[in-house]
C-alpha cells in the first residue's frame, strides 16, 4: 500500500464547477498537510497548508483534513480555465525536527476547466 | 530574488554517460531537496540536505550522488546513466525551522536513450 494515495484522474469540468480533489493516507504520524498546484513543465508551487484535522477557506479555495479517516480534500469553488493543472497533495510528519521537513506526495490529480 | 534556478532545462544522454544537474538558490535556505517526477507518479525524495556538508538519502538514491559545499548549491551527480532515470528532475528548498513550504525551481528534463 502507497504512504498517501491519489486519484491520477484525468478530471475535466465545465468552467464554473465545483471541483473536489481527495487523497488518503496511511502514517498516522503526518501532521502537516499540503496542496501543491503544478502548471504543465513548471515546478510545483504551494496552494494551501492545513496543520492537523480541520477547514482553510483562501479565496475560491478550500482545504479539508480528516486524520480520523486519514483523508483529505482540496475543493475549487467557481473554476476558471487557468485552475487547469495537475494538483499534488503533500505532507510531513512534522515541519522541522528529524523530519527535516520531508515531504511525501500523491501521484497528482490532472485537473482542465474547459470554457 | 532568482528563487530556485536549476540548468540545464532539458538534456539527451547515452546509457552510460554521466552528468551533473545543477540547483542554486539565493534565499539562504539550509535544507534543499532533489526529486524525480515520473509520469502518474507524483514526486519521489532522492537526496536532501539540511546545511553545507550535510547529505542524507531519501526515497529513490541509487544511481544518484550528491554534494553541498555551499549553502547556495546543490548538485545532483548521475553516473552510469541508465533508461530508468529517464524523468523530470526538480530541486528545492526551504528555510530552517517550523516552515512547510518548499520553493520549487523550473525542472530538468532528461532522457536516457
Amino acid at each position: 500500500q502507497k504512504e498517501v494515495e491519489q486519484d491520477p484522474g484525468p478530471l475535466s469540468v465545465p468552467e464554473g464547477a465545483i471541483v473536489s480533489l481527495n487523497c488518503t493516507y496511511s502514517n498516522s504520524a503526518f501532521q502537516y498537510f499540503m496542496w501543491y498546484r503544478q502548471y504543465s513543465r513548471k515546478g510545483p508551487e504551494l496552494l494551501m497548508y492545513t496543520y492537523s484535522s480541520g477547514n482553510k477557506e483562501d479565496g475560491r479555495f478550500t482545504a479539508q483534513v480528516d486524520k480520523s479517516s486519514k483523508y483529505i480534500s482540496l475543493f475549487i469553488r467557481d473554476s476558471q480555465p487557468s485552475d487547469s493543472a495537475t494538483y499534488l497533495c503533500a505532507m510531513s510528519a512534522n515541519a522541522g525536527g528529524t523530519s527535516y521537513g520531508k515531504l511525501t506526495f500523491g501521484q497528482g490529480t490532472i485537473l482542465t476547466v474547459h470554457p | 530574488n532568482a528563487g530556485v534556478t536549476q540548468t540545464p532545462k532539458f538534456r539527451i544522454l547515452k546509457i552510460g554517460q554521466s552528468m551533473t544537474l545543477q540547483c542554486a538558490q539565493d534565499m539562504n535556505h539550509n535544507y534543499m531537496y532533489w526529486y524525480r517526477q515520473d509520469p502518474g507518479m507524483g514526486l519521489k525524495l532522492i537526496y536532501y540536505s539540511v546545511g553545507a556538508g550535510i547529505t542524507d538519502k531519501g526515497e529513490v538514491p541509487n544511481g544518484y550522488n550528491v554534494s553541498r559545499s555551499t549553502t547556495e548549491d546543490f548538485p545532483l551527480r548521475l553516473e552510469l546513466a541508465a533508461p530508468s532515470q529517464t524523468s523530470v528532475y526538480f530541486c528545492a528548498s526551504r528555510r530552517t525551522g517550523v516552515s512547510y513550504e518548499q520553493y520549487f525551481g523550473p525542472g530538468t528534463r532528461l532522457t536516457v536513450t
